[in-house]
């Protein structure tokens, strides 16, 4: 029952490069949210952006919402070592009872 | 500080063996929910609850129990472990469901079944 799919799976990049990540759904949304996960760790809620809302920042991270498309984006400007973590998409069931992952991206910056 | 919190954070344990990984949240929030993070699969949901003595099943209950006495605590209980619960697992916890409002997640909890 996935729901968001990340793309790409997996982004290496140098510091103070910007980080690009999309993802794309299948259903209708309230909203759409980004997660961060360091590695094996509990994911951190970074943004929530809701159905008729365009774009949304939060300090380094932008986020844009394309429903006519089905898609998000999450940017993150000026990447740190400290941003090499895995971001996920999530969007609600049709239910309401349950988040959906995607994949996530793996996102790694080097020194 | 607001927080989901899951003990223990590691445990090896043998086939058959019941064990209870337990999950407090001091937010005050009305859903719960448990999920397990396998490789090549994602984070799949095992159960949730909506309150105090409402739970449901979610996409991979076969294997768990959950129960919902108090608010604040919402354990995840294996009668009867299998190597195919190896798993990590996350407690969440969100205000008033998901379809509005986003999830705190717990550290996790590595499980090992053998």
């Amino acid at each position: 029952s996935q729901q968001g799919e990340e793309d790409p799976q997996a982004l290496s990049i140098q510091e103070g490069e910007n980080a690009t990540m999309n993802c794309s759904y299948k259903t209708s949304i309230n909203n759409l949210q980004w997660y961060r996960q360091n590695s094996g760790r509990g994911l951190v809620h970074l943004i929530l952006i809701r159905s008729n809302e365009r774009e949304k920042h939060s300090g380094r991270l932008r986020v844009t919402l394309d429903t006519s498309k089905k898609s998000s984006s999450l940017l993150i400007t000026a990447s740190r070592a400290a941003d090499t973590a895995s971001y996920f998409c999530a969007t609600a069931n049709q239910a309401g009872t349950a988040l959906i992952f995607g994949k996530g991206t793996t996102l790694s910056v080097s020194s | 500080e607001a927080q989901v919190t899951q003990n223990p954070r590691y445990l090896i344990t043998v086939t058959g063996k019941k064990l209870t990984v337990t999950c407090s949240q001091n937010m005050n929030h009305e859903y719960m929910s448990w999920y397990r993070q396998d490789p090549g699969l994602g984070l799949r949901q095992i159960y949730y609850s909506m309150n105090v003595e409402v739970t449901d099943k979610g996409d991979v209950p076969e294997g768990y129990k959950v129960s919902r006495k108090e608010k604040r605590n919402f354990p995840l209980i294996l009668e009867s472990p299998s190597p195919n619960q190896t798993s990590l697992y996350f407690c969440a916890s969100s205000s008033a469901g998901p379809r509005y409002y986003g999830y705190t997640f717990g550290s996790g909890t590595r499980l090992t079944v053998v």
